[in-house]
């Protein structure tokens, strides 16, 4: 049971456009979110996070927005660079668990191309 | 200055073999993760600690065992390793266990293969 879900195994987009990854999830407790950059042969590294009280939170080039009614969130980046090649990992927790638990969707391939 | 670091970084193995993976954490973090991504490149998670102290325990074999000697370190141990076993497995830290951001700092994996 895949908690959170990733639907789309990978995007192509091109250089300087906007990159729209999504992520879904069915759990109602998740009230963090998170998502990860991976790139080959190394760990993920957090990019950003968003907490279920707010619906949007920006840093840069990178915009999270969640959309709680729906179980919705999604990764935008723009403008996008080639360096953003990468696998892309949405996360959610359940703070309330007191646990740090967790649950990672499938990832996203993202493709910039120049 | 790596903040998360595991060795080795590649194990090939025999089946049935025992072996570990060490994991060092020099972030001061309280809590240490093991994560396991398969074949098909889900991240799951093996185990938790905090301050020593077993948080999490996932639906793992009994063959896999962590040990933290100290709060800066999670090893993972192995027994009669199966096929079943090859993957990588990423250690992971963070701040704190609760009441904040649980933002997790991984390490760079430890690609396992058992023949």
């Amino acid at each position: 049971d895949q908690q959170v879900k990733q639907n789309s195994p990978s995007l192509s987009v091109q250089e300087g456009r906007i990159s729209i990854l999504n992520c879904d999830y069915t759990n109602s407790m998740f009230d963090y979110f998170l998502w990860y950059k991976k790139y080959p042969a190394e760990g993920p590294t957090f990019l950003i996070s968003i907490s279920s009280i707010k619906d949007k939170n920006e840093d840069g080039r990178f915009t999270v927005f969640l959309n709680k009614s729906a179980k919705h969130l999604s990764l935008h980046i723009v403008p996008s660079q080639p360096g953003d090649s990468a696998v892309y990992f949405c996360a959610a927790s359940a703070r309330s668990s007191n646990t740090g638990k967790l649950i990672f969707g499938q990832g996203t391939t993202l493709q910039v191309k120049p | 200055d790596t903040a998360v670091s595991q060795t080795p970084k590649y194990l090939v193995t025999q089946m049935g073999n025992d072996k570990s993976i060490k994991c060092e954490q020099n972030l001061g973090h309280d809590t240490m993760y093991w994560y396991k991504q398969d074949s098909k490149k889900f991240l799951k998670i093996m185990f938790s600690y905090n301050n020593k102290e077993l948080i999490i325990n996932e639906t793992v074999p009994n063959r896999f065992s962590p040990k933290s000697p100290d709060k800066a370190h999670l090893n993972l141990h192995i027994n009669s390793l199966e096929l079943g076993d090859s993957a990588v497995y990423f250690c992971a830290s963070s701040p704190q266990l609760a009441g904040g951001p649980n933002e997790q700092f991984f390490g760079p994996g430890t690609r396992l293969t058992v023949l």
